[in-house]
């Protein structure tokens, strides 16, 4: 058990629709990151948000979106689905510190898997 | 896209035995971790080794890094039926930026 929730487990969208994931990350976490995992591949980072704001960015295009919370939570949005944004979107989160020096290791939750038909 | 390549992309043993996987990634790191993942479920994370460290140990667990081959394996002794997963080899430069390779898939018969 990691502490780090997602919401909702599964979900099914229509092309074209929007939809936003939610995490929860561990307590004293500060950072959160969301990756996308195809069937049959390694998860793909898309983003990280730190302190509310986001701290660097994948390969993903605008319609990929989120939000960090004062509590640290994190949502992450996707506009105007496409069928090949189904996938399980997993959400981490890690301690980091100042200047990137201290790092914690990065907890999981268990996903929340998107199905767009 | 994916930064590191695990071998073998399956492998399948006997309970008991030991399983052995590889990665191997591109460019510099900060930390290396290795990562279980069950039926497509979220990731465990099972060790991390940072870059000035050769050699870890976790229980069944032993991870070694080698910076100047830019490669690390996972050995995991006397295995179980339950180790049967996916393994995920992640590295980062900084502030947990998790670049994934694709996987190994182990299978432990009975």
């Amino acid at each position: 058990e990691t502490g780090v929730t997602q919401s909702p487990t599964h979900l099914i969208k229509t092309r074209g629709q929007q939809v936003t994931l939610r995490c929860s990350s561990q307590s004293g976490h500060n950072t959160v990151s969301w990756y996308q995992q195809a069937l049959g591949q390694g998860p793909q980072f898309i983003f990280q948000y730190y302190r509310e704001e986001e701290n660097g960015r994948g390969n993903f295009p605008p319609r990929f979106s989120g939000l960090q919370f004062p509590n640290y939570s994190s949502e992450l949005n996707v506009n105007a689905l496409e069928l090949d944004d189904s996938a399980l979107y997993l959400c981490a989160s890690s301690l980091v510190g100042g200047w990137g020096g201290i790092n914690t290791e990065a907890f999981f939750g268990q996903g929340t898997r998107l199905t767009v038909v | 896209s994916q930064q590191g390549e695990e071998d073998p992309q399956a492998l399948s043993i006997q309970e008991g035995e030991n399983a052995t996987m590889n990665c191997s990634y591109k460019t510099s790191i900060n930390n290396l971790q290795w990562y279980r993942q069950n039926s497509g479920r979220g990731l465990v994370h099972l060790i991390l080794i940072r870059s000035n460290e050769r050699e870890k140990h976790s229980g069944r667990l032993r991870v070694t890094l080698d910076t100047s081959k830019k490669s690390s394996s996972l050995l995991i002794t006397a295995s179980r039926a339950a180790d049967t997963a996916s393994y995920f080899c992640a590295t980062d430069k900084w502030a947990q930026k998790l670049v994934f390779g694709q996987g190994t898939r182990l299978t432990i018969n009975p």
